[in-house]
């Protein structure tokens, strides 16, 4: 399995602000993922990042309130903009395993929005 | 669509009590299937997987059969230890429709193991 590495672990931002996590992988992979997990629910898919492409979004997630971006097989970053107090979550970067076609999740951004 | 529904939490059960978390599931064409477990202060760790009716995944004692006929992914396991206390979430990832591999998730269990 890889080993996927995020940064920050956890923040506490002001309304208003933006914040970029980044998400590491210890080798190339195609397709990555953004997760985020608000607090007591599941986890809901927010965008799908391949490299060399532009991120495909679900719905209720758009692109100026969420850019990525992917510029290598190994990382890619997710800005959460013009943050409000509903944006605290965490947010959870995952990779698709390329030979069995598991997803492996990194540990997780706890973001706080006061 | 596709969704997954989960037994609601919290299961609270006895050290070496034997554990049922249904998950059930909705989808077109043929899913893989997915538990996953979350442990205090942790990140999603994938403890187990089928890709196809009838496959049963199992991993540290766990057990989940794909049942086609009742669209069921029940967790199992005889005997569950205080260091089971964990969330457990059913998911199934779909490839069809320009989709691939995303990932649909239950709403978690809450499993509290008491010795």
């Amino acid at each position: 399995s890889a080993v996927i590495s995020q940064k920050p672990s956890r923040d506490i931002c002001q309304r208003g602000t933006s914040l970029t996590i980044q998400c590491q992988v210890d080798s190339q992979v195609t397709m990555m993922f953004w997760y985020r997990q608000q607090p007591g629910q599941s986890l809901t898919l927010i965008a799908t990042a391949n490299q060399g492409s532009e991120a495909t979004y679900e719905s209720g997630f758009v692109i100026d309130k969420f850019p990525i971006s992917r510029p290598n097989l190994t990382f890619s970053t997710l800005t959460v903009s013009n943050m409000s107090p509903e944006d605290s979550s965490i947010y959870l970067c995952s990779v698709l395993s390329g030979r069995s076609y598991e997803q492996y999740f990194g540990p997780g951004t706890r973001l706080t929005v006061t | 669509g596709n969704s997954v529904t989960q037994m609601e939490g919290p299961v609270t059960l006895s050290e070496e009590a034997f554990l049922t978390i249904n998950c059930t599931y909705t989808a077109t064409g043929y899913p893989s299937l997915f538990w996953y477990v979350q442990y205090p202060g942790e990140g999603l760790q994938l403890l187990l997987k089928a890709t196809k009716a009838d496959d049963k995944g199992s991993n540290k004692g766990f057990e989940a059969t794909y049942r086609k006929e009742t669209t069921s992914f029940h967790l199992e396991k005889g005997s569950v230890q205080v260091s089971d206390s964990a969330v457990y979430f059913c998911a199934l990832s779909y490839n069809y429709g320009g989709a691939t591999n995303k990932l649909i998730f239950g709403t978690g269990t809450l499993l509290a193991v008491q010795p």
